[in-house]
């Protein structure tokens, strides 16, 4: 299947500083990217969807100041969390829609970020 | 928003019996996806089901779809210490976006 990859797998970073969290499709094009936010045995929390070239789409409630998303190729898309405060620190999963390959998402290893 | 909810939220059984976790959604869908998660790690898909079927078979994998009742079950059959993952059923509704709805998702323990 296809693979996306999401680097780095685990970041700490002190407060105030930026992080970024790049997500790349290896063999295939992606559409359309999805970036995640999973907090502790919770379910998978949709922040944006970002469309190669244009501006990403946020969720309600999520800072579009603060995750600051860059879709600027069909195969990487990067999440910056920009001035971090600890209670950004949680785990980060990117996925990717394959173009024209339909609607099965592939998703990244996850970064857990840990901002002390 | 998620639409999904799980059950059990967590299940413990021994290896080698079977696995039923129950998945419930609220809105129309075009698919209805599997997903699983092993502790700290990203989501590997499982098996897909559309909205006009009504069973799908993957391995030992079984799962059903009741869009009357808004509502999907998969089943792990012959259950093994490797299938300890937190399961997770996902809904897209259609168009172009590709965006998925997650349930809150099954932790399974399979105890050896």
């Amino acid at each position: 299947g296809a693979v996306v990859s999401q680097h780095p797998s685990r970041v700490i970073c002190k407060s105030g500083t930026s992080v970024k969290i790049e997500c790349r499709s290896l063999d295939f094009q992606a559409t359309t990217m999805f970036w995640y936010r999973q907090f502790p045995k919770q379910s998978l929390m949709l922040m944006a969807t970002s469309n190669e070239g244009s501006k990403a789409t946020y969720e309600q409630g999520v800072e579009k100041d603060k995750f600051l998303i860059n879709h600027a190729s069909l195969t990487l898309s990067t999440l910056t969390v920009t001035s971090a405060h600890p209670e950004d620190s949680s785990f980060y999963i990117c996925s990717a829609a394959q173009r024209g390959g339909g609607v099965e998402a592939f998703f990244g290893q996850g970064t857990r970020l840990t901002v002390v | 928003s998620q639409q999904g909810e799980e059950d059990p939220q967590a299940l413990s059984i021994q290896e080698g019996e079977n696995a039923t976790m129950n998945c419930s959604y609220k809105t129309s869908i075009n698919n209805l996806q599997w997903y699983r998660q092993n502790s700290g790690r990203g989501l590997v898909h499982l098996i897909l089901i559309r909205s006009n079927e009504r069973e799908k078979h993957s391995g030992r994998l079984r799962v059903t779809l009741d869009t009357s009742k808004k509502s999907s079950s998969l089943l792990i059959t012959a259950s093994r210490a490797a299938d300890t993952a937190s399961y997770f059923c996902a809904t897209y509704g259609g168009g172009s976006n590709y965006k998925l709805t997650f349930g809150k998702g099954t932790l399974l323990t399979v105890n050896p």
